[in-house]
């Protein structure tokens, strides 16, 4: 089954920039989406399709996919990014949804 | 405004059955696909199950295969999960979730809150 691997923890510092990696084989050819899970709440979309944003968004929140590697990029990082995020494709070949195993973002 | 409200949580014994509920309002519900997530407290999101969005074709990971059953009623807007032959490794916060398209290869762009599954003697 396909496997999505991510670093369990990324710390960055206030007005930073924090990229969490989502590494596949051939993880470029698929659609990559990005979620945001805060303590005690429901995980909430915030990157789709490798780098589109749904409304209510902010543009501080975008996304990269090539090759074996899938990025989510927060530009000028602040405290209430502090979150678990998950990366998350559709498995075509076993026609199941797969989820990385979770990031920690620290803000520092 | 686009919302979904799980229910039917609740603690049974290793074996038993029981059937969650997930109520859509806001949208077109036979226009999405829809899924269920498990989320071990502590521990990160697992797909479980997703149905399209006409209900024909459905999905089930394999850890739940053969035991749990996804269905959508349209006269209802509700999705339903019955769970069977439950096990303790089945415990944890089940969330339904919208996908952005009829089938579910995409993302899920509204969760609801979560209902809690506890199996245990």
């Amino acid at each position: 089954s396909y496997v999505l691997t991510q670093p369990p923890s990324v710390s960055e510092a206030p007005g930073q920039t924090a990229r969490i990696t989502c590494e596949g084989i051939n993880i470029g050819s698929k659609s990559v989406h990005w979620y945001q899970q805060k303590p005690g709440q429901a995980p909430v979309l915030v990157i789709y399709y490798d780098s589109d944003r749904p409304s209510g968004i902010p543009e501080r929140f975008s996304g990269s996919n090539s090759g074996n590697t899938a990025t989510l990029t927060i530009s000028r990082v602040e405290a209430g990014d502090e979150a678990d995020y998950y990366c998350q494709v559709w498995d075509t070949s076993s026609d199941h949804q797969v989820f990385g195993g979770g990031t920690k973002l620290a803000v520092l | 405004d686009v919302q979904l409200l799980e229910s039917g949580g609740g603690l049974v014994q290793p074996g038993g059955s029981l059937r969650l509920s997930c109520a859509a309002s806001g949208f077109t519900f036979t226009n999405y696909a829809m899924s269920w997530v498990r989320q071990v407290p502590g521990k990160g999101l697992e797909w479980v199950s997703a149905i399209s969005g006409s209900g024909v074709t459905t999905y089930y990971a394999d850890s739940v295969r053969g035991r749990f059953t996804i269905s959508r009623d349209s006269s209802k807007n509700t999705l339903y999960l019955q769970m069977n032959s439950l096990r303790g490794d089945d415990t944890a916060v089940y969330y339904c979730a919208k996908g952005t398209g009829t089938n579910p290869h995409y993302g899920m762009d509204v969760w609801g809150q979560g209902t809690t599954v506890t199996v245990s003697s």
